[in-house]
């Protein structure tokens, strides 16, 4: 299986401020077929399930704001909240979909300062 | 509007079993895959299984298999994952989830349904 490992394990940032999470895989998640790299991201709020945002590392789900972005390729990748509000307040998770099993990351707590 | 509803939840000892249920609405039930992915007790995403919109085709993470059986009635646009010989480490918040337009994400996520097993 594909091991996700996501740094950091936490993170606190101050609003208004960028946030920056990485996620490394185990081997390369790039799907030569399409040229495109087999990883998403989802958001996970208290009490609630997680929530697609962005899929092949650097699309968005439609709905989600502007601010949140993906970049990366082959086994780093990064996602980044340019400019941090409180409704951000989450879990994040990072998803390999490159082979069976799908795989995630342990997550990243993203807290206000 | 897409809405996933999980059932069948609870407290169980191990050994017993348990099935799972999630109604769905708001979409084409029978034209999408499913799957099951759950999240044990607060740690991480663990996915457990999928079932191809005929239902035909399973699969489930090497943790479940031979112990945990997915299927779906399209009729009734119901998922279930019938649980087996359950033990401690099944302990989690089992989520049905939509495989998404995108091959491998999820797009809908029901709001989970807790199983604990426990003696």
């Amino acid at each position: 299986d594909i091991v996700m490992t996501q740094s950091p394990d936490s993170l606190t940032v101050s609003l208004g401020e960028r946030a920056t999470i990485n996620c490394k895989s185990s081997q390369s998640v790039l799907y030569s077929s399409n040229n495109k790299n087999s990883l998403a991201w989802y958001q996970q709020k208290p009490g609630q399930p997680p929530k697609l945002l962005i899929y092949w590392a650097s699309t968005r789900e439609s709905g989600v704001p502007d601010r949140f972005s993906g970049s990366g390729s082959g086994t780093d990748f990064t996602l980044t909240i340019s400019s941090l509000q409180a409704e951000d307040v989450a879990v994040y998770y990072c998803q390999q979909y490159y082979s069976t099993p799908t795989t995630f990351g342990q997550g990243t707590k993203l807290e206000i300062k | 509007e897409v809405e996933l509803v999980e059932s069948g939840g609870g407290l169980v000892q191990p050994g017993e079993s348990l099935r799972l249920s999630c109604t769905a609405s708001g979409f084409t039930f029978s034209s999408y895959w499913m799957h099951w992915v759950r999240q044990d007790p607060g740690k991480g995403l663990v996915w457990v299984s999928r079932v191809s919109p005929d239902g035909m085709t399973t699969a489930y993470a090497d943790s479940v298999k031979g112990h945990f059986t997915i299927s779906r009635d399209n009729a009734k646009s119901t998922l279930y994952l019938q649980m087996n010989s359950l033990r401690a480490e099944d302990t989690a918040v089992y989520y049905c989830v939509r495989k998404g337009v995108e091959p491998g994400t999820f797009d809908y996520w029901g709001q989970g349904t807790l199983v604990t097993v426990s003696s």
